[in-house]
């Protein structure tokens, strides 16, 4: 498995600033993820955090809106700018790790709760 | 479009009961299917499958994957209070990354 630290842990915020999120591995991995979870909702992929190129996002998230950093193979980071209320949601990134006897598995940080108002 | 869907979306059994939560998926590169649970924010690997028939076991936890079908089922018997959480299915797909698509979650509450 993998120890995954995410930080803050939470944060209230106003509308129109800026949030940066922190995911740090204690192990290199090669996929990490930033997933977002809305009140009552199931987690939904942002991105594919990529080291040294920028992140892949998915269909209804854009880099403006969720710019994310990998500068190595244990850590990244997702901002989250110019808040509105509809940001208000957890935010998780996961990590990918591998081998036997299990393959592949995905580990998720404890999330960030965010309030914005 | 890719689907995963669980239910029931919500449940409340009494501890002891067994209970079955169920994930259908229609989804196009299949590579596996996970189970977690999530109690207040991060969620917990359980179970991961990748073949048909074979009975993943831990504890009083159980998971088995039909590939034929496309379904998968979570068992908890003698449920404890401790299994109260949310139960979540995702599948992961090899042309995405290995990204997780995700159901909305079965909603477990174990009384006394």
């Amino acid at each position: 498995s993998a120890v995954i630290s995410q930080k803050p842990s939470r944060d209230i915020c106003q509308r129109g600033t800026s949030l940066t999120i922190q995911c740090q591995v204690d192990s290199q991995v090669t996929m990490m993820f930033w997933y977002r979870q809305q009140p009552g909702q199931s987690l939904t992929l942002i991105a594919t955090a990529n080291q040294g190129s920028e992140a892949t996002y998915e269909s209804g998230f854009v880099i403006d809106k969720f710019p994310i950093s990998r500068p190595n193979l244990t850590f990244s980071t997702l901002t989250v700018s110019n808040m509105s209320p509809e940001d208000s949601s957890i935010y998780l990134c996961s990590v990918e790790v591998g081998g036997p006897p299990l393959g592949n598995i995905q580990y998720f940080g404890a999330g960030t709760r965010l309030s914005v108002l | 479009e890719d689907k995963v869907v669980q239910s029931p979306l919500s449940l409340v059994v009494h501890e002891g009961d067994t209970v079955t939560l169920n994930c259908s998926y229609e989804v196009t590169n299949f590579r596996s299917l996970l189970w977690y649970k999530q109690e207040k924010k991060a969620p917990t690997f359980l179970f991961m499958l990748t073949s048909s028939g074979i009975e993943k076991k831990s504890g009083r936890l159980s998971s088995i994957l039909d590939k034929k079908e496309l379904f998968s089922i979570l068992n908890i018997t003698a449920t404890q209070t401790g299994d109260s959480a949310v139960y979540l299915c995702a599948v992961e797909l090899s042309n995405s990354g290995y990204a997780l698509n995700f159901g909305k979650g079965t909603s477990l509450l174990v009384t006394p």
